[in-house]
């Protein structure tokens, strides 16, 4: 079936440091791309979303990358900061696509990251 | 605006009981969708409302699980009986398009 590979799963960065998780979709089809950060104890929490016409988007300190050709994506933040610690959570959906599979979202495992002061 | 709510936030029966899971979608949001993490495991989708419409329950476990969403405004979950691979935290989601999905806090359900 349709399935999302998350890598790492654990991540360790120094404060100020750069962190990179990326993500392999299995579904050709799939044409949204969503990062949820899930804080401990917390809601998962959408920070950043990238469409399949699109091939970077940024916002701050936070990027993603697509590569529709090799079906991956890719989540940059730079000049990490304590409170980026949190697992991160890639996903992939057929948004907009034939009836019965609208939106419904294909996550990865979730990636732990922990940034030391 | 409100985001989405869930009730409760943690649930512990035993196996063989039932339990009922609430869900109310952000105001206006007509996309409702239902997903469980089992624990060390990824978060996976259960079942999409359109309103009170089911569009896609293609997730849902088996017959234990029903859901509704009587008049197209909060959604609930049974469980009924549940067993012990029951357990997990479920999630609900609300869309107004049907592509960025808002997420609720997620109840912990614990089958003992």
């Amino acid at each position: 079936g349709e399935n999302v590979e998350q890598h790492p799963s654990t991540l360790s960065v120094q404060e100020g440091d750069s962190a990179v998780i990326k993500c392999t979709y299995s579904d050709s089809a799939s044409n949204y791309f969503p990062w949820y950060k899930q804080e401990l104890g917390k809601r998962p929490q959408l920070i950043i979303d990238i469409r399949s016409n699109v091939g970077e988007k940024k916002d701050q300190r936070i990027a993603v990358t697509l590569n529709k050709t090799a079906k991956h994506f890719s989540l940059h933040i730079t000049e990490t900061q304590p409170e980026d610690s949190a697992v991160y959570f890639c996903a992939a959906s057929r948004s907009g696509g034939r009836r019965g599979s609208q939106g419904n979202l294909i996550f990865g495992k979730g990636t732990k990251l922990s940034v030391k002061p | 605006e409100a985001g989405v709510t869930q009730f409760p936030s943690h649930s512990v029966i035993e196996k063989g009981q039932t339990v009922t899971l609430r869900c109310d979608p952000i105001s206006g949001h007509d996309n409702l969708y239902w997903y469980r993490r089992v624990m060390g495991k990824e978060i996976k989708f259960l079942l999409h409302f359109v309103k009170e419409s089911k569009q896609d329950e293609s997730g849902m476990p088996n017959n234990r699980f029903l859901a509704e969403r009587t008049g197209g405004t909060y959604s609930t979950l049974k469980v009924q009986p549940a067993e012990l691979e029951d357990s997990g935290v479920y999630f609900c989601a609300s869309s107004r398009t049907g592509t960025e999905q808002y997420f609720g806090p997620g109840t912990r359900l614990t089958v003992t």
